[in-house]
C-alpha cells in the first residue's frame, strides 16, 4: 500500500464549477499535509499548508483534513482554465521527507 | 526575495555519464532537499542537506550523491547514468531546520534525458 494514493485523472470540469480534488494517507503520524499545483513541465508551487484536521481556506481554495478517516481534500470554487493543471497532495514524515500522491490532472473547460 | 533557482533546465546525457545539476535555495532558507519526478508520478524524496550536511536520504542508490555549500545552494550529483534516471530533477528549500516543519518551495526543476 502507497502511503499516500491520489486518483490520477483526468478530472474534466467545465469553468465556474466547483473541483473537489482528495487524497487518503495510510500513517496515522501524519499531521502536516500540502496541496502543491504544477503547470506542464513546471516545479510544484504551493497552494496549502495545513496542520492536523480541520479545514485552511485562502481566496478561491480550502483545503480540508480529516484525520480520522486518514483523508485530505482540496476543494476550489468558481474553477477557471488557468486552474488546469495536476494537483499533488503531501504530507510531512518525521523531520526530513515530503511524501508525494501521483498528482490529479484537471482540465477546465472553458 | 528570489525564489528557488536550478540550473540547467534541460540536459540530455549518454548512458553511463556522469551529471551535476545545481540548485540556489531561497533567500533565507537553509535546508535543501532534491527530489525525482519520473513523468506521470509524484516527486519522490532523493535526499536532503541541513547546514551542508546530509540529513536523511530516500530510497536511491549511492551514485546519487549531493553536496551543500555555505551559501546554502546545492548539487545533486549522478554517476554512471541509467535510462530510468531519465526524470525532472527538482529541487526544494525551506526555512529553519528540518525538524521546525516548515513548507518547502520548488525550484523549476532540471529535466534530464538519459540515451
Amino acid at each position: 500500500q502507497k502511503e499516500v494514493e491520489q486518483d490520477p485523472g483526468p478530472l474534466s470540469v467545465p469553468e465556474g464549477a466547483i473541483v473537489s480534488l482528495n487524497c487518503t494517507y495510510s500513517n496515522s503520524a501524519f499531521q502536516y499535509f500540502m496541496w502543491y499545483r504544477q503547470y506542464s513541465r513546471k516545479g510544484p508551487e504551493l497552494l496549502m499548508y495545513t496542520y492536523s484536521s480541520g479545514n485552511k481556506e485562502d481566496g478561491r481554495f480550502t483545503a480540508q483534513v480529516d484525520k480520522s478517516s486518514k483523508y485530505i481534500s482540496l476543494f476550489i470554487r468558481d474553477s477557471q482554465p488557468s486552474d488546469s493543471a495536476t494537483y499533488l497532495c503531501a504530507t510531512y514524515s518525521g523531520t526530513y521527507k515530503y511524501i508525494f500522491g501521483t498528482g490529479t490532472r484537471l482540465k477546465v473547460l472553458a | 526575495e528570489t525564489g528557488v533557482t536550478q540550473s540547467p533546465t534541460h540536459l540530455i546525457k549518454t548512458r553511463g555519464q556522469q551529471v551535476t545539476l545545481r540548485c540556489s535555495s531561497q533567500s533565507g532558507h537553509n535546508t535543501v532537499s532534491w527530489y525525482q519526478q519520473a513523468l506521470g508520478q509524484g516527486p519522490q524524496f532523493i535526499f536532503q542537506y541541513y547546514r551542508e550536511e546530509e540529513n536523511g536520504r530516500g530510497n536511491f542508490p549511492p551514485r546519487f550523491s549531493g553536496l551543500q555549500f555555505p551559501n546554502y545552494s546545492s548539487e545533486l550529483n549522478v554517476n554512471a547514468l541509467e535510462l530510468d534516471d531519465s526524470a525532472l530533477y527538482l529541487c526544494a528549500s525551506s526555512p529553519g531546520s528540518p525538524s521546525m516543519n516548515t513548507e518547502a518551495f520548488f525550484g523549476q526543476g532540471t529535466r534530464l534525458t538519459v540515451v
